[in-house]
């Protein structure tokens, strides 16, 4: 497996807290992902990551912020957590990136459930 | 925009009869597909590319742009096939994602 570890890998919290998961790469990739996997819905974009300090936003990126101070660290926050972000959180990583068809590395996943 | 399709959420076959699941997608440039899988208990991978042509695990999948297709398929499926399976097309920097087919070989 690629180095990604996504932390934490459960979480139970109420409807209005901050919640922040952390993504952490070994690999040195230049390109990351935050997914949300949802039944019916499949994979959706939440945002990504194409450099330090450079991100954009994904599909489904309202409630959602994210940062990137360092190569191997990609942080996604819900400011104020709904019931509607209960979710199964991917982190995903790429060396080539997207325009040049590079395979993408995903961690384990992360559990939320928001009360 | 981007938008791939996957019409089967469910798809149930015998061990030994061929498997296909569907794929169809929206761009309006030149696509790059792809086709993810997701074993129990294992992190989302990747089975194949179109640019690649090859088969892996015994699938193939061919690009059909008159379809707007990328169907994936394997003439007879094994027991270690159940997985969820996700279609994915790459352009804008992204890659987006289907919702994903639930396959589930029987004995």
């Amino acid at each position: 497996d690629a180095g990604i570890t996504q932390s934490p890998r459960h979480k139970v919290t109420e409807t209005g807290t901050p919640v922040t998961l952390r993504c952490h790469q070994t690999e040195n990739h230049r390109y990351m992902y935050w997914y949300r996997q949802d039944p019916g819905h499949g994979l959706r974009l939440i945002h990504y990551s194409y450099g330090v300090k450079d991100t954009d936003k994904g599909e489904v990126s309202d409630g959602y912020s994210v940062s990137r101070s360092k190569t191997e660290d990609f942080l996604l926050t819900l400011e104020s957590a709904t019931s509607s972000q209960t979710s199964v959180y991917f982190c995903a990583i790429s060396d080539g990136g997207p325009m040049n068809t590079g395979e993408l590395f995903f961690g384990e996943g992360s559990r939320l459930t928001v009360l | 925009a981007q938008r791939v399709t996957q019409p089967e959420k469910l798809l149930s076959v015998f061990k030994g009869a061929p498997v296909e699941l569907k794929c169809n997608y929206s761009y309006s440039g030149s696509p790059e597909l792809f086709w993810y899988v997701q074993y129990s208990r294992q992190r989302l991978q990747l089975l194949l590319r179109h640019i690649s042509r090859e088969s892996i695990k015994g699938f193939t999948a061919d690009l059909n742009k008159g379809e707007t297709s990328f169907h994936l398929k394997k003439p007879f499926a094994q027991e270690e096939d159940s997985a969820m399976y996700y279609c994915a097309l790459e352009g804008a920097q992204k890659l987006v994602f289907g919702q994903g087919t639930r396959l589930t070989i029987n004995p």
